[in-house]
């Protein structure tokens, strides 16, 4: 299985700054994912991030808020910007092989 | 993505004792994948079960699935202390996305 990366793993952030996400994976993958676990929650698909293309939004995210790159097939950033007290989540990477395993999380926290 | 349910929200079981954890959610899919996480950290996959496959077995775990009525269960045998964390099921579509359940948060007392 493929083993995945976050950077930071935690921050505290001030409302109206961005922090930008990396994920890694030691291994080449088409897709990749980064969704979203409010606190207490469970977790909701923010985008699908493929090499070459622009990612795909699910309903209720925006580019402006979350854009996402993915330079090549091992690494993606995921920027949360302009924050709000309510972007604090944890933020987890995926990546889809015939199973999907996640990364270890960023948890973050806006004041 | 619209979240699938799960029951209960919340078990509370003594060690050695068999913890069910059901699953229901509302479109086709591929595959069903149950992962655990524990305090808030990353999620560790524990079992996929196929579309065409009704049940399925890794160590202590037991997965059903019912694609008749949408729905899936998740057993854990002979509980441990070390099995306390909360439980996800996720259906995976045609586009691969994960849709999530609500989670079922188990807690085993020694």
């Amino acid at each position: 299985s493929a083993v995945i990366s976050q950077k930071p793993s935690r921050d505290i952030c001030q409302r109206g700054t961005s922090l930008t996400i990396q994920c890694q994976v030691d291994s080449q993958v088409t897709m990749m994912f980064w969704y979203r676990q409010q606190p207490g929650q469970s977790l909701t698909l923010i985008a699908t991030a493929n090499q070459g293309s622009e990612a795909t939004y699910e309903s209720g995210f925006v580019i402006d808020k979350f854009p996402i790159s993915r330079p090549n097939l091992t690494f993606s950033t995921l920027t949360v910007s302009n924050m709000s007290p309510e972007d604090s989540s944890i933020y987890l990477c995926s990546v889809q092989e015939y199973e999907q395993y996640f990364g270890p999380g960023t948890r973050l926290t806006v004041t | 993505s619209q979240q699938g349910e799960e029951d209960p929200q919340a078990l509370s079981i003594q060690e050695g004792e068999n913890a069910t954890m059901n699953c229901s959610y509302k479109t086709s899919i591929n595959n069903l994948q149950w992962y655990r996480q524990n305090s808030g950290r990353g999620l560790v996959h524990l079992i996929l079960i196929r579309s065409n496959e009704r049940e399925k077995h890794s160590g202590r775990l037991r997965v059903t699935l019912d694609t008749s009525k949408k729905s899936s269960s998740l057993l854990i045998t002979a509980s441990r202390a070390a099995d306390t964390a909360s439980y996800f099921c996720a259906a995976a579509g045609s586009a691969r996305q994960l849709t999530f359940g609500s989670g079922t948060q188990l807690t085993v007392l020694p």
